[in-house]
């Protein structure tokens, strides 16, 4: 079976503009959440999608938000991007509430 | 308000030898608790998992404890070996609730382990 995969690998935007992440979950998996790794706050939770519904939350302002789609592939979209927006976005997938399946991450940096 | 801790930054072990990573959790609420390895730049590789239901889980060269009156799960390897040096992360969860699907993290233990 293939790996969760995550598009693109890098990224390097400006302030002020906005940016999409993909994620292809593990065929079968219809849960599919996300989350922030930076060296001060570690991994965080952002958010989850299970069958095209956000299911859960984290504590991340507006600017964060996501969709899932019919095929459970999920898109992450950041507005209005901070110098603190930079750090490496993961998805993960599971087939429900069990062991989450991480992908490689999209590396993004924020100039 | 950190839920999840792991409190060894670092951990060094000879080859051969067993580790052992700790975490502890304050959230009693949690009951379903992981284990994931990490390389730089990479993302978190699931290693094992264990219920609330049980005190303990094995794979391969892998056991999960749990001890829920402490709050408390470890990792042990055994035998360690050089290409286990990654970072490792605890994680736990609330299923069954709303919070279903949202995995807390803790901060990290770096393994190394010298051949």
């Amino acid at each position: 079976k293939a790996g969760v995969t995550q598009t693109p690998r890098y990224l390097i935007k400006t302030r002020g503009q906005q940016v999409t992440l993909s994620c292809s979950p593990i065929s079968g998996h219809r849960s599919v959440s996300w989350y922030q790794q930076t060296p001060g706050q570690g991994l965080q939770f952002l958010f989850e999608y299970f069958s095209e519904t956000q299911r859960n939350k984290g504590n991340f302002p507006g600017r964060f938000s996501g969709r899932q789609f019919s095929n459970s592939r999920s898109e992450m979209n950041v507005s209005t991007l901070e110098l603190g927006d930079s750090a490496l976005y993961l998805c993960a997938s599971s087939v429900d509430w069990d062991e989450q399946y991480f992908g490689p991450g999209t590396r993004l940096t924020v100039t | 308000d950190q839920q999840v801790k792991q409190n060894s930054p670092s951990l060094s072990v000879q080859e051969g030898r067993i580790s052992i990573l700790n975490c502890d959790y304050t959230n009693s609420m949690f009951d379903y608790f992981l284990w994931y390895k990490k390389y730089p730049a990479e993302g978190p590789t699931f290693l094992i998992s264990i219920s609330s239901i049980k005190d303990k889980n094995e794979d391969g060269r892998f056991t999960v404890f749990l001890n829920k009156s402490a709050k408390h799960l470890s990792l042990h390897i055994v035998p360690s070996q050089p290409g286990d040096s990654a970072v490792y992360f605890c994680a736990a969860s609330e299923t069954g609730s709303s919070n279903t699907g949202k995995l807390i993290f803790g901060q990290g233990t770096t393994l190394q382990v010298k051949p």
